[in-house]
């Protein structure tokens, strides 16, 4: 089946740093990864929708500059959380659609769960 | 706009009782359908899925039903296992542009031996 991998799975920071999420499909090509974030006992936020080549597309509300989207090939996408802070604290869950597939089912990674201290 | 409600939870159950969690959605268009599970600690898993009217999705024993007349998409098993403690969420894949998914809120399962 579909795998997708997130790196690293876990990560604690000191507030004003900057944290770097990776998402990888690694058994097929994903042109659209997606980047939800999940508070605690709630459902799944989306955050942005990544396509590789081009610029991410934000949902309403969504700080551009603070979370910096990057999808540079076909496997790989990657979240950049910048000057991070404690309200940023989250589980962050990345998914990928499959390329060329005419499916729209999304393949979801194990989560990045991100504490700022 | 398009959404999913589910119902809430927690849903507590004694293991091989029977378990339904409605789901029901308002959405444009040709929606495909789902059910996500997700484990304690872990991502969401892709539990079942429907892309038409009167479509069943099953998988590991749990099934659900694309009924468009009743705009409903419940999830049920027949004989729950202490293993299937998790919370499940309903979503519905927006047709067009990016696919993006609409997810239900959510509904925390409970099974108890």
């Amino acid at each position: 089946g579909a795998v997708v991998s997130q790196h690293p799975s876990r990560v604690i920071c000191k507030s004003g740093t900057s944290v770097k999420i990776e998402c990888r499909s690694l058994d097929f090509q994903a042109t659209t990864m997606f980047w939800y974030r999940q508070f605690p006992k709630q459902s799944l936020m989306l955050m942005a929708t990544s396509n590789e080549g081009s610029k991410a597309t934000y949902e309403q509300g969504v700080e551009k500059d603070k979370f910096l989207i990057n999808h540079a090939s076909l496997t790989l996408s990657t979240l950049t959380v910048t000057s991070a802070h404690p309200e940023d604290s989250s589980f962050y869950i990345c998914s990928a659609r499959e390329a060329g597939g005419g499916t729209d089912t999304q393949y979801f990674g194990p989560g990045t769960r991100l504490t700022v201290l | 706009g398009n959404s999913v409600t589910q119902m809430e939870g927690p849903v507590t159950l004694s293991e091989e009782a029977f378990l339904t969690i409605n789901c029901t959605y308002t959405a444009t268009g040709y929606p495909s359908l789902f059910w996500y599970v997700q484990y304690p600690g872990e991502g969401l898993q892709l539990l079942l899925k429907a892309t038409k009217a009167d479509d069943k999705g099953s998988n590991k024993g749990f099934e659900a039903t694309y009924r468009k007349e009743t705009t409903s998409f419940h999830l049920e098993k027949g004989s729950v296992q202490v293993s299937d403690s998790a919370v499940y969420f309903c979503a519905l894949s927006e047709s067009g542009g990016y696919n993006k998914l609409i997810f239900g809120a959510g509904t925390r399962l409970a099974v108890h031996p």
